[in-house]
């Protein structure tokens, strides 16, 4: 079982406000990155540190952090924004990776 | 650009060991934590295992007994070995470039450049 715990599944209508959440004992000490999966292709970051956007990714998508609790938000959320989301860290030992669950955006 | 190609067998029978390796073109190879992660069809992410460049390394604690990572800094080269396969090591096999890093009080980590991926079946 994974150690970082995602709803399986989010809808949000087209335009709408999304947040998807991440919940781990490791995330008190880290910050969750956040991958973003079409079918057929390799994730791709989306979120990492605080809340850091690799150059590409659209501004609408943001990160945040409370206690144990990850959130990444999609602000205008996009038909092209559907996809499964994974949240990612190191454990809390630091010596292994964990993935969350994932969870899959249908945007209506 | 920093890319990563890789390549291994696809098709493996139960027991034997799944193979794979990824090259890395375009940047440095230390710095950086080189992982493996896997994904079964319908399924979510797990990773596998990480190397860095001095060759140490950290494995899942589900697969350990059966996983050897290793690297060939020479050729900047990484590869995975996953012995005694049985069908629910069928996935596809991505390999992956990872950061380490502090940030206001906090650690992070990720993972920003993939492979492709390598669907592995297991099969008899």
């Amino acid at each position: 079982s994974s150690e970082l715990t995602q709803d399986p599944a989010v809808s949000v209508a087209l335009g709408q406000t999304v947040r998807i959440t991440c919940q781990g004992d490791s995330l008190r000490s880290y910050y969750a990155s956040w991958y973003q999966q079409k079918p057929g292709q390799a994730p791709v970051v989306v979120i990492y540190g605080k809340n850091n956007r690799p150059s590409g990714i659209p501004d609408r998508f943001s990160g945040s952090s409370s206690g144990n609790t990850a959130s990444l938000t999609i602000t205008g959320a996009q038909a092209e924004d559907e996809a499964d989301y994974y949240c990612n860290s190191r454990d809390s030992s630091g010596n292994h990776v964990v993935f969350g669950g994932g969870t899959k955006l249908t945007v209506l | 650009q920093v890319q990563l190609q890789q390549w291994g067998a696809g098709l493996l029978k139960p027991s034997e060991t799944l193979s794979l390796t990824c090259a890395v073109y375009g940047g440095s190879f230390s710095g950086y934590y080189w992982s493996w992660i896997r994904q079964p069809p319908g399924k979510g992410l797990e990773w596998i295992g990480e190397i860095n460049h001095g060759g140490s390394t950290n494995y899942n604690p589900s697969l350990k007994s059966r996983v050897t990572i290793s690297v060939d800094t020479s050729k900047n080269q990484f590869s995975l070995k996953l012995s005694s396969v049985t069908a629910a090591d069928t996935a596809v096999y991505y390999c992956a470039r990872a950061l380490p890093a502090a940030e206001a009080d906090y650690y992070y980590y990720y993972m920003d450049v993939w492979g492709k991926g390598t669907t592995v079946t297991v099969s008899s």
